[in-house]
């Protein structure tokens, strides 16, 4: 069974452009996370997904941050215009419908210059 | 949401010594707590967990306790390997909403 898988691994873009993160969860996993770890701080909290509808976004850091999860099954998080706080390594995670174990994907790297 | 801590952000153990990482937490309510290990270029592994109402469990060469009445957990890891190199995160989990709450990870580094 394939795991959590995020694209890209790495981003390294400029202040003010656009970067799209991507996350497939695990086949069936009506939960999914978005959770981002900055300068070696915890990590945080950003958004909940049950199948397509936002359950809980209240990590989210502003309106610059934008999860769809169409369709219920891979979600994205876009940030526009990126800023230099938001580096940080971007993780996704997804457990079952009342599941309690996360289970998380590789992180995408951001690095905002 | 109230944060996760941890006393030692580093950890340095001779391989085959017992390795003790622990954390501090401030929500009385948590209800669920996990220990997840992360190594270099990979996301959170799932170590172990306990619920409230435990004070101990144990996994393989890795027991993990809690102490609601300081709120404190800890991960014991017994004769520690050049393997077990790596972050470790404690996360709560507030009265079953299924949002967890981590620590800013302890660094486990076993010297050969």
């Amino acid at each position: 069974e394939a795991g959590v898988t995020q694209f890209p691994s790495h981003s390294v873009i400029e202040k003010g452009q656009t970067v799209t993160l991507r996350c497939d969860p695990i086949s069936g996993h009506d939960n999914l996370y978005w959770y981002r770890r900055v300068m070696g701080k915890e990590i945080k909290f950003l958004l909940h997904f049950v199948k397509e509808s936002k359950q809980d976004e209240s990590g989210m850091p502003n309106n610059r941050f934008l999860a769809e999860r169409t369709g219920g099954t891979y979600s994205t998080l876009k940030v526009q215009p990126a800023e230099l706080e938001d580096s940080g390594v971007y993780f996704c995670a997804s457990s079952q419908r009342g599941g309690e174990k996360l289970f998380f994907g590789s992180g995408t790297q951001l690095s905002v210059l | 949401g109230e944060s996760v801590g941890l006393h030692l952000p580093t950890l340095s153990v001779q391989e085959g010594d017992n390795s003790i990482i622990n954390c501090a937490y401030s929500n009385s309510a948590s209800d669920y707590f996990i220990w997840y290990k992360q190594e270099s270029g990979k996301g959170p592994q799932f170590i172990i967990d306990i619920r409230s109402n435990m004070d101990k469990r144990q996994g393989q060469r890795v027991t993990v306790l809690l102490n609601k009445t300081v709120k404190h957990l800890s991960l014991q890891i017994a004769a520690t390997q050049p393997g077990d190199s790596a972050v470790y995160f404690c996360a709560e989990r507030e009265n079953n909403f299924n949002k967890f709450y981590f620590g800013s990870g302890t660094k486990l580094n076993v010297k050969p």
